[in-house]
C-alpha cells in the first residue's frame, strides 16, 4: 500500500512568491493534518482536514490556507512567502481525528 | 513554559544498550500519547500511540505513561545502529471537534557500533 505522498520533495522561491504544496493521504483516511517543522525543532500543527471540512487550526498567520478535495486529497497555500516560511511541511493522514498520524516525507521549502 | 518539555540530546550510547526517553507535559487535558521516529530527511514515523497510564510493549520498545506525575517514556532495549534517529513525544487532546497534537523538539540519538 502506498504511504502519504507529498509533491513537491523539494523547491526554492523566492520572497513574496506564492507557493502551493500538495498531499495524497493513504486509502481509507479521511482526516488530513498539515505541519511546519523547522531545522532543530518538534512539528508544529497548522491545519487539520476531516471529511473535506477545516476542522483544527494553528496558530498560523492567514497568508496559509489549506483544502480538501472529494478524494481527501489536500493542498496547503502559503501566500507572501518570507524567509521564516522556509522549513520541512510535513502532510500527515488517519483514519480518525484521534491522532495516530501517518506522516509522509514532507516537502522542504526555502525561500530566498 | 512549553505546554511538552523533551531534552534535546544529544544522546549516545553503544550498542546494545537500554535507552531511555523522556518527556515531560505541563496540560493535564492530553489524552493519547505517541512516540515517532524521525530519520534525517524523512517524516516521522509513528513507533508508539497509548491512550491509558500503564507500559505498552512492542517488540524491542516499550511505551511508559505516568498522567499523575505528567510524565512519559520510551525505553529501547538492544539498541541497534539502526534506531540512530531522532525521537518525538507527542500528544494530543480535544480541541473544539479535533485532536490537537503537540510534539515534544525531538532527542537526537545515536547508538555507537
Amino acid at each position: 500500500d502506498a504511504g502519504v505522498t507529498q509533491s513537491p520533495t523539494h523547491l526554492i522561491k523566492t520572497r513574496g512568491q506564492h507557493v502551493t504544496l500538495r498531499c495524497s493521504p493513504i486509502s481509507g483516511h479521511k482526516s488530513v493534518s498539515w505541519y511546519q517543522q523547522v531545522l532543530g525543532q518538534g512539528p508544529q500543527f497548522i491545519f487539520q482536514y476531516y471529511e473535506k471540512e477545516e476542522r483544527g487550526r494553528g496558530n498560523f498567520p492567514d497568508r496559509f490556507s489549506a483544502r480538501q478535495f472529494p478524494n481527501y486529497s489536500s493542498e496547503l497555500n502559503v501566500n507572501a512567502l518570507l524567509l521564516g516560511d522556509s522549513a520541512l511541511y510535513l502532510c500527515a493522514s488517519s483514519w480518525s481525528q484521534n491522532g495516530g498520524y501517518t506522516f509522509g516525507s514532507g516537502t522542504r521549502l526555502t525561500v530566498v | 513554559q512549553k505546554e511538552v518539555e523533551q531534552d534535546p540530546g544529544p544522546l549516545s550510547v553503544p550498542e546494545g544498550a537500554i535507552v531511555s526517553l523522556n518527556c515531560t507535559y505541563s496540560n493535564s487535558a492530553f489524552q493519547y500519547f505517541m512516540w515517532y521516529r524521525q530519520y534525517s530527511r524523512k517524516g516521522p514515523e509513528l513507533l508508539m500511540y497509548t491512550y491509558s497510564s500503564g507500559n505498552k510493549e512492542d517488540g524491542r520498545f516499550t511505551a511508559q505513561v505516568d498522567k499523575s506525575s505528567k510524565y512519559i517514556s520510551l525505553f529501547i532495549r538492544d539498541s541497534q545502529p539502526s534506531d540512530s534517529a531522532t525521537y518525538l513525544c507527542a500528544m494530543s487532546m480535544n480541541s473544539g471537534g479535533y485532536q490537537k497534537v503537540t510534539f515534544g523538539t525531538g532527542t537526537k540519538l545515536q547508538v555507537i557500533p
